[in-house]
């Protein structure tokens, strides 16, 4: 059975450090891209970037770039989610999927990461 | 880039046929695959339509995914509405350099 296992909720303070991961399970990890999308309290869907574990070949959205990085250690089937300096901006659930094929379509999704800043 | 605009909620009463747009706002809806996703409240979404048409297993034929050249845009369209369905619908397409959700449509079944 695929499963994408994310870690649990954090509380931190502006401008801490954070990384939140994704562990995928039941499948080859190494031969899906893995993406990670936010979701603002009552709003909508927003593509972060993505990652190929397989050779850490990693794509960020332009309003992303440079606020996260995307990483991912093949050999503990896990993909990762970090901010150097949070902002309260930042809070937000935070989802990883899997991407199958070339078209985009996440068929699995982790259950999600609630991220709360706030002093 | 471009956006996916969506309305915001549509309601319609159990058994019924509701039909959700999404309007590509510029480069043709056509060149590239749209999906459908549908979050229930608490929940991670999940994958209703893929490829503009096709159902993954499991989900029931009563959800069917079309695309429209002359409107630029995509449809899903649920028939014989169940309670269950209440939820909210994301479609979503991409281009060479970036994936686009639309901004979701919160369907109500009363």
């Amino acid at each position: 059975e695929v499963q994408l296992v994310q870690s649990g909720a954090e509380v931190k303070k502006p401008g801490e450090s954070l990384k939140i991961s994704c562990k995928g399970s039941g499948y080859s990890f190494t031969t899906y891209w893995i993406g990670w999308v936010r979701q603002m309290p009552g709003k909508g869907l927003e593509w972060m970037g993505i990652i190929y574990p397989g050779d850490s070949d990693t794509r960020y959205s332009p309003s992303f770039q440079g606020q996260v990085t995307i990483s991912a250690d093949k050999s503990i089937t896990t993909a990762y989610l970090q901010w150097s300096s949070l902002k309260a901006s930042d809070t937000a659930m935070y989802y990883c999927a899997r991407r199958v094929g070339a078209t985009e379509d996440f068929d699995y999704w982790g259950q999600g990461t609630l991220v709360t800043v706030s002093s | 880039n471009f956006m996916l605009t969506q309305p915001h909620s549509v309601s319609e009463s159990p058994g019924k046929t509701v039909t959700i747009s999404c309007t590509r706002s510029s480069g043709s809806i056509a060149s590239n695959y749209v999906q459908w996703y549908q979050q229930r409240p608490g929940s991670s979404p999940t994958t209703v339509i893929y490829e503009d048409n096709q159902r993954p297993s499991g989900v029931p034929d009563r959800f069917s995914g079309s695309i429209d050249s002359s409107s630029n845009s995509a449809s899903l369209t649920i028939s014989g509405l169940k309670t269950e369905d209440e939820a909210d619908y994301y479609c979503q397409s991409y281009d060479s350099s970036n994936v686009i959700f639309g901004g979701g449509t919160k369907l109500t079944v009363l």
